[in-house]
């Protein structure tokens, strides 16, 4: 098992620019979780789905963010126009079945830097 | 209200002694998951242990134990002969599982090992 596979690891773009970032989970989980990670504002929730649909997007912080997921196996996170305070570390994470026992398992994460 | 609770911003440990990271949680949901994570400096999310509602016996992993007292919604890791590769951020989390079935994080603990 591969895990959960992000890309890119790391991605330094100038403010304006649209940054895409894509998520593979691990096969057969049916959560995915999308976090973002700064040292001022910890590990945030950004948005979950569970069987592809999205259950709560609350947490996106504006319009500029956006997140999809076509199919069981990947699942995109997009932010247009990119901003500097956009900088952070974001993570997927993902999650089988619906009991409180399953483990979230992570990606290692894309560091995200906004010039 | 916050659902996770660490209180501890840092901690510092000797090297070989036990410590406590301390978390609560808030949850009106009779089933539910509790994990805790470590994340080094490199960053990666790595879980460590889970402890369901229902379970009657404190979860072990090693040298992790999770004191779970569930009258006083409380869920502390124990780290026995801590190890100068302990060092890292702890994240406690809480997974309900009627509720909307996410995820949610704690602050962090930082923890030190001295040697």
């Amino acid at each position: 098992d591969a895990g959960v596979i992000q890309s890119p690891r790391h991605e330094v773009t100038e403010m304006g620019q649209e940054v895409t970032l894509r998520c593979k989970p691990i096969s057969g989980h049916n959560s995915l979780f999308w976090y973002r990670q700064t040292m001022m504002r910890g590990l945030e929730l950004l948005i979950y789905f569970n069987n592809n649909v999205p259950i709560d997007d609350s947490g996106m912080p504006e319009d500029r963010f956006s997140a999809k997921m076509p199919n069981a196996s990947f699942s995109t996170l997009k932010i247009q126009p990119s901003e500097p305070r956009d900088s952070a570390v974001y993570f997927c994470a993902s999650s089988s079945g619906q009991t409180g026992a399953n483990v979230l398992t992570f990606g290692a994460g894309s560091r995200l830097t906004v010039l | 209200a916050q659902k996770i609770t660490q209180t501890q911003p840092g901690m510092f440990v000797q090297e070989k002694e036990a410590v406590t990271l301390d978390c609560t949680y808030d949850t009106s949901d009779q089933s539910y998951g509790l994990f805790w994570y470590k994340q080094p400096s490199s960053g990666e999310m790595i879980f460590l242990i889970y402890q369901g509602s229902y379970d009657e016996q404190n979860a072990t992993e090693g040298r992790y134990s999770l004191n779970f007292q569930k009258a006083r919604k409380s869920a502390n890791l124990v780290i026995s002969a801590s190890q100068l590769g302990d060092s890292a951020m702890y994240f406690c989390a809480m997974r309900e599982v009627n509720t909307g079935n996410q995820f949610y994080f704690g602050t962090g603990t930082s923890l030190t090992v001295i040697p």
